[in-house]
C-alpha cells in the first residue's frame, strides 16, 4: 500500500524553526518528485516546496523562499521540510504529497502552529 | 505566483450538473496542459479526481470530467450525489518548476 506519514508539526514560537518529516512505504521514493503543500485554518491549498526525484532540483513558493529547505533521504525513503525564522501566517496543516505535475498521494497531514 | 480563480461556491440538487470553473493566465493555465483536480472533504486530506486537464485516475467515477479553453479550466460533476458535497481545488503548473493551486470551492448538493 502506497503511504505518506508526516511528522514533527507542533507548537512554535514566532521567529522559532521546526523539521517535517514524510516516511513514504509502499512505492519506488527515489523515481518521484515530492511537495509540500499547507493548509491554513479553514482556507485553502497552498503549495509550498516541490524536489525532484535525486533532490538536486528544489523550488519555493514565494511566501516561503529563503526560509523554508526541502531535502530528502532516498536511502531512508524520507522527505524534510527546514522551517526556520516561522511567522504566524504560517501556521497551518502541512501535508506532503507524490507526483510530478499531480499529486495522486498524499500524506494526513501535520498541524504548525506559530504563536506566542 | 497569484492562486487561480474560482468560484467561492456553487450547489446543485441530486442528479443535476454543476461545473466548477478555474481561471488562471496563459503562464499558468493557459500554458501547459497539467491542471489537476481535487476534492476534500472535511477533516481529510485532499484526493486526486482530475489530472492533465481531462484524465481520471482509477476509481474515480466517469461523473467527473474535466476541460481545458484557454485560460480556463473546468471541472464538471455529472448526476450528482450526496457524497460529492465537498471542497474542490483546481491546480495548475505555472512554468519553472512552480505550481499553483485555485482559491477552492465549495459544493453543496442540495
Amino acid at each position: 500500500e502506497v503511504q505518506l506519514v508526516e511528522s514533527g508539526g507542533g507548537l512554535v514560537q514566532p521567529g522559532g524553526s521546526l523539521r517535517l518529516s514524510c516516511a513514504a512505504s509502499g512505492f519506488t521514493f527515489s523515481s518521484y518528485w515530492m511537495h509540500w503543500v499547507r493548509q491554513a485554518p479553514g482556507k485553502g491549498l497552498v503549495w509550498v516546496s516541490g524536489i525532484n526525484s535525486d533532490g538536486r532540483r528544489t523550488t519555493y513558493a514565494d511566501s516561503v523562499k529563503g526560509r523554508f529547505t526541502v531535502s530528502r533521504d532516498n536511502a531512508k525513503n524520507t522527505l524534510y521540510l527546514q522551517m526556520n525564522s516561522l511567522r504566524a501566517d504560517d501556521t497551518a496543516v502541512y501535508y506532503c504529497t507524490r507526483g510530478g505535475y499531480s499529486y495522486d498521494c498524499w500524506g494526513q497531514g501535520t498541524l504548525v502552529t506559530v504563536s506566542s | 505566483q497569484s492562486a487561480l480563480t474560482q468560484p467561492r461556491s456553487v450547489s446543485g440538487s441530486p442528479g443535476q450538473s454543476v461545473t466548477i470553473s478555474c481561471t488562471g493566465t496563459s503562464s499558468d493555465v493557459g500554458g501547459y496542459n497539467y491542471v489537476s483536480w481535487y476534492q476534500q472533504h472535511p477533516g481529510k486530506a485532499p484526493k486526486l479526481m482530475i489530472y492533465d486537464v481531462s484524465q481520471r485516475p482509477s476509481g474515480v467515477p466517469d461523473r467527473f470530467s474535466g476541460s481545458k479553453s484557454g485560460n480556463t479550466a473546468s471541472l464538471t460533476i455529472s448526476g450528482l450525489q450526496a457524497e460529492d458535497e465537498a471542497d474542490y481545488y483546481c491546480y495548475s503548473y505555472a512554468g519553472s518548476f512552480i505550481w499553483v493551486f485555485g482559491g477552492g470551492t465549495k459544493l453543496t448538493v442540495l
